[in-house]
């Protein structure tokens, strides 16, 4: 049971460049999101997922577009990076959504563009 | 608008000290009220968490005190050790969600990151 996985660890891009960062989960969950980390700002959710063919903005969506084609699987893609994209980037999945469902997070991945 | 104020920013404490991190919250639809601990290089995890019906949760040297007239929580942790250093992040959200809405998401304080000198 791998729990949350995200691929790639670390990346950089150039600006104008585009990537797609991949989030799996083992858990059977319904909710994936995605956050972004930034050096005090907290935790920021960017877009979230309430189901397979489902995807919702959350509170930082500009930029960024999301794919949930498979139960298991949530991608952020970034069509055209810009500085203000560098930051570490964490998925996460929950059975439920709203209070007491616990979320489980990934190990995040490091984006750099420069 | 930030929905859940944390602070301080930063703590220091010396191991076997008591940490102390607070946080403040205005909605009153908030009725979930989880802290999540983060090491370097890896995701946040769910630590504890307190529900509004009672104003102490304590789990090992882990306990949150919850004022719900104040709207605020804190997070204390009894007999520090070197190995609690991390980033604390408290968080709220409501029970009632609607699907396809944001309602049922949790919003993060900033972040608080304890050191603890051995």
């Amino acid at each position: 049971n791998a729990g949350v996985t995200q691929t790639p660890k670390f990346r950089v891009l150039k600006t104008g460049q585009s990537m797609t960062l991949l989030c799996a989960q083992d858990m059977n969950h319904e909710y994936m999101y995605w956050y972004r980390q930034d050096p005090g700002m907290g935790l920021r959710l960017i877009h979230y997922s309430v189901g397979e063919g489902t995807t919702a903005k959350g509170e930082v969506p500009d930029g960024y577009n999301v794919s949930r084609l498979k139960k298991q699987n949530f991608l952020l893609g970034l069509e055209s990076a810009a500085p203000s994209q560098t930051s570490v980037y964490f998925c996460a999945s929950s059975y439920g959504a709203g209070g007491s469902y616990e979320q489980y997070f990934g190990p995040g991945t490091r984006l750099t563009v420069t | 608008q930030q929905q859940v104020k944390q602070s301080p920013q930063s703590l220091i404490v010396q191991k076997g000290g008591i940490s102390i991190i607070n946080c403040a919250y205005e909605n009153t639809a908030f009725d979930y009220f989880p802290w999540y601990q983060q090491f370097p290089g890896k995701g946040p995890a769910l630590l504890i968490a307190i529900r509004p019906d009672v104003s102490e949760k304590k789990e090992g040297r882990f306990t949150i005190s919850f004022n719900k007239s104040a709207k605020q929580f804190s997070l204390h942790i009894m007999d520090s050790q070197p190995g609690d250093s991390a980033t604390y992040f408290c968080a709220a959200s409501p029970t009632f969600i609607d699907r396809g809405s944001t309602l049922g998401r949790l919003y993060f304080g900033r972040g608080t990151q304890l050191t603890v000198w051995p």
